[in-house]
């Protein structure tokens, strides 16, 4: 099973709201990570958690705050978004050591009005 | 600085040709390893393979198959017979090496978008 979940698929917020996206992987993946996607673009790497510890934050603004509650478990809470932030966000997971692979969710298509 | 070239930006081409999307790489690391990503329309990316810079063995997978030139720094994407089912984004990436252990960061092309014509 390469499975990775994430909700809501779709979420549209105001500028003042918050939210939070999750996403659940049951593979025994000791790493996990959260992507940026713009329209006609790469993924953009923002966080990635090691062994539920936050190892890289490709400095992301401080509105957009990850969590790692667990191993399996990975939430990116969202606060006084920007329009610009609009995007689909991508969470993905690995073995987590030697280049493994990463397996991607779905994604939630994020749009701030 | 790693880099991932992925010149070809769109291609078309007729169900049941063949088709070859290219990848070229820049790196410094000798140890490091290179993949493909499919992303159809639905969004999700689906991982197709992954190569170390130490097997410079071909690849064949059913329909697909991979070339890996290290003299070139390529790592090119062949579909054979191609079906509309494989109309997708495709992305080449580069992974680069971390000393600390379990952080791995993916360097992505800008992607190639496949459209197979019925």
């Amino acid at each position: 099973d390469t499975e990775v979940t994430q909700t809501p698929k779709h979420l549209v917020m105001g500028m003042t709201n918050k939210k939070s996206l999750k996403c659940e992987q049951h593979m025994g993946h000791r790493a996990m990570y959260w992507y940026k996607q713009k329209a006609k673009k790469p993924p953009e790497l923002m966080f990635v958690y090691s062994y539920e510890k936050l190892s890289i934050n490709e400095s992301v603004p401080s509105r957009f705050s990850p969590e790692c509650p667990n191993s399996s478990l990975l939430n990116l809470h969202l606060h006084a978004l920007q329009p610009e932030d609009s995007a689909l966000y991508l969470c993905a997971s690995s073995q987590g050591f030697d280049s493994y692979e990463q397996y991607f969710g779905p994604g939630t298509r994020l749009t701030v009005t | 600085a790693q880099k991932v070239t992925q010149a070809q930006t769109e291609i078309s081409v007729v169900e049941k040709e063949d088709v070859t999307l290219d990848c070229v790489y820049e790196t410094r690391d000798t140890t490091y390893y290179l993949f493909w990503y499919k992303q159809p329309p639905s969004g999700e990316l689906v991982f197709l393979i992954r190569r170390n810079s130490f097997d410079e063995q071909n690849e064949i997978s059913g329909r697909y198959s991979w070339n890996f030139q290290k003299s070139t720094s390529s790592f090119n994407f062949t579909i054979t017979a191609s079906q509309v089912v494989d109309s997708a984004v495709y992305f080449c990436a580069l992974s680069e090496f971390r000393v600390d252990f379990g952080n791995e960061k993916l360097t992505f092309g800008t992607g190639t978008r496949l459209t197979i014509i019925p």
